[in-house]
């Protein structure tokens, strides 16, 4: 099975402007969920999304949204772009049913740069 | 709420050697799934081992075995014959499987560098 997919790889954007994040998950996998990778506060939960509903949310402010859709792909959305939003994010799916584990597959993520 | 400490920032060890990561966490709950993570250098972050709570027998993976105290709510990572290949970041991460509620809390992570 192909993996974790994420795009863009890395983006660069301005204070101000708003950026929208892909995430493909393993096929199968109907759970998404992401998380926000920073020197300073190291792994940080954003959001996980199942059958299309959010699930779960973490402490972040409003500009940081998601969806997903019925294949199950996630995106994720933040306006507004401050420069501490700079950060490697995250994208991990997991598998559901009775006999799931809890484990998470990470992609490579997507390598934000905000200037 | 959670909370996952990894108290060693950076281990270097030589090749061969037998390595061990310490995790502590703290959680009133009883149920509940912890796993190490490793993130190599600019790669991907990849599951290394997990282990269930209601389990007592420790967790292996060919090198990769963990040594779980429930009551000391300790959960180390050892890495035996160690490589270069397991130069990374290492990350501890705990999760209830309660749904609505499946994210994973981790640690801060310990910076392992194999030295040849």
């Amino acid at each position: 099975k192909a993996g974790v997919t994420q795009t863009p790889r890395y983006l660069i954007k301005t204070r101000g402007q708003q950026v929208t994040l892909s995430c493909s998950p393993i096929s199968g996998h109907r759970s998404v969920s992401w998380y926000q990778q920073t020197p300073g506060q190291g792994l940080q939960f954003l959001f996980e999304y199942f059958s299309e509903t959010q699930r779960n949310k973490g402490n972040f402010p409003g500009r940081f949204s998601g969806r997903q859709f019925s294949n199950s792909r996630s995106e994720m959305n933040v306006s507004t772009l401050e420069l501490g939003d700079s950060a490697l994010y995250l994208c991990a799916s997991s598998p559901s049913g009775r006999a799931r584990s809890y484990e998470q597959y990470f992609g490579p993520g997507t390598r934000l740069t905000v200037t | 709420a959670q909370t996952v400490t990894q108290s060693q920032p950076e281990m270097s060890v030589q090749e061969a050697e037998t390595v061990t990561l310490s995790c502590t966490y703290d959680t009133s709950e009883s149920n509940y799934y912890l796993f190490w993570y490793k993130q190599p250098p600019s790669r991907q972050m990849i599951l290394v081992i997990r282990q269930e709570a209601y389990k007592q027998q420790n967790a292996t993976e060919n090198r990769f075995s963990v040594n779980f105290q429930k009551a000391a709510k300790s959960f180390s990572l050892k890495i035996s014959d160690s490589q270069l290949g397991d130069t990374a970041m290492y990350f501890c991460a705990f999760m209830t499987p309660n749904f609505g509620n499946e994210k994973l809390t981790f640690g801060t992570g310990t910076r392992l560098t194999i030295i040849p």
